[in-house]
């Protein structure tokens, strides 16, 4: 069964706005790592946090980690067209070497 | 840096035939590399994960008669669909880990049509 659970499914917004994914998950985890897909690609990763971090930033991403709620959230701020992707978020659990679960993910469309 | 690739991009072959995937870090030595599975409009399915000089450890439900996968060095993965046929047609991704990462990095992915 899938570990990682991300809501919306899909989100459509407008360039410029910000858009919040959500994803949990059920296990103990080392850590979580949020990915993106543009259709047809490869997966690129966009930012990692462990179980002991509550918040990261990188540019325009910030990710939270709440590990009571095993819930993270990935926002990106001031969209742009080029946002449009599929993310992911992966769990990497606790004694599963480093392997990575992934969740259903969720379709972003930033409109122009 | 952190470059992976895979080769081919895209094959199409018969019901029946085999088909080799390669899967090679660029610039850096993968001590462990993973394949997934992933079918349209869903998520990736890990196959088998893969440690150099080492025998593949599957995940449940894949056949490791089927889907063969060698880790001859540490830059170089295979993945060798063995007697092929149209289920087994989906997107085929690899990613490498260095040892001291915690940091999968994906190759690009390969398209596999079987007719």
């Amino acid at each position: 069964s899938q570990q990682g659970e991300e809501d919306p499914q899909a989100l459509s917004i407008q360039e410029g706005e910000n858009a919040t994914m959500n994803c949990s998950y059920k296990t103990s985890i080392n850590n979580l790592q949020w990915y993106r897909q543009n259709s047809g690609r490869g997966l690129v990763h966009l930012i990692l946090i462990r179980s002991n971090e509550r918040e990261k930033h990188s540019g325009r991403l910030r990710v939270t980690l709440d590990t009571s709620k095993k819930s993270s959230s990935l926002l990106i701020t001031a969209s742009r067209a080029a946002d449009t992707a599929s993310y992911f978020c992966a769990t990497d659990e606790t004694g599963a070497n480093s392997k990575l679960t992934f969740g259903k993910g969720i379709t972003l469309s930033v409109r122009p | 840096g952190a470059v992976v690739s895979q080769h081919p991009s895209r094959v199409i072959c018969k019901s029946g035939t085999s088909v080799k995937i390669e899967c090679r870090s660029l610039d850096f030595q993968a001590t462990t590399m993973f394949w997934y599975r992933q079918f349209p409009k869903q998520s990736l399915m890990l196959m088998a994960t893969s440690n150099e000089g080492s025998k593949a450890t599957y995940e449940q439900g894949v056949e490791k008669d089927k889907f063969l996968i060698n880790h001859a060095s540490l830059t170089l993965s295979t993945l060798t669909v063995t007697s092929a046929h149209p289920e087994d047609s989906s997107f085929y991704i690899c990613s490498a880990m260095r040892g001291d990462q915690e940091t999968q990095y994906f190759g690009p992915g390969t398209r596999l049509l079987v007719l």
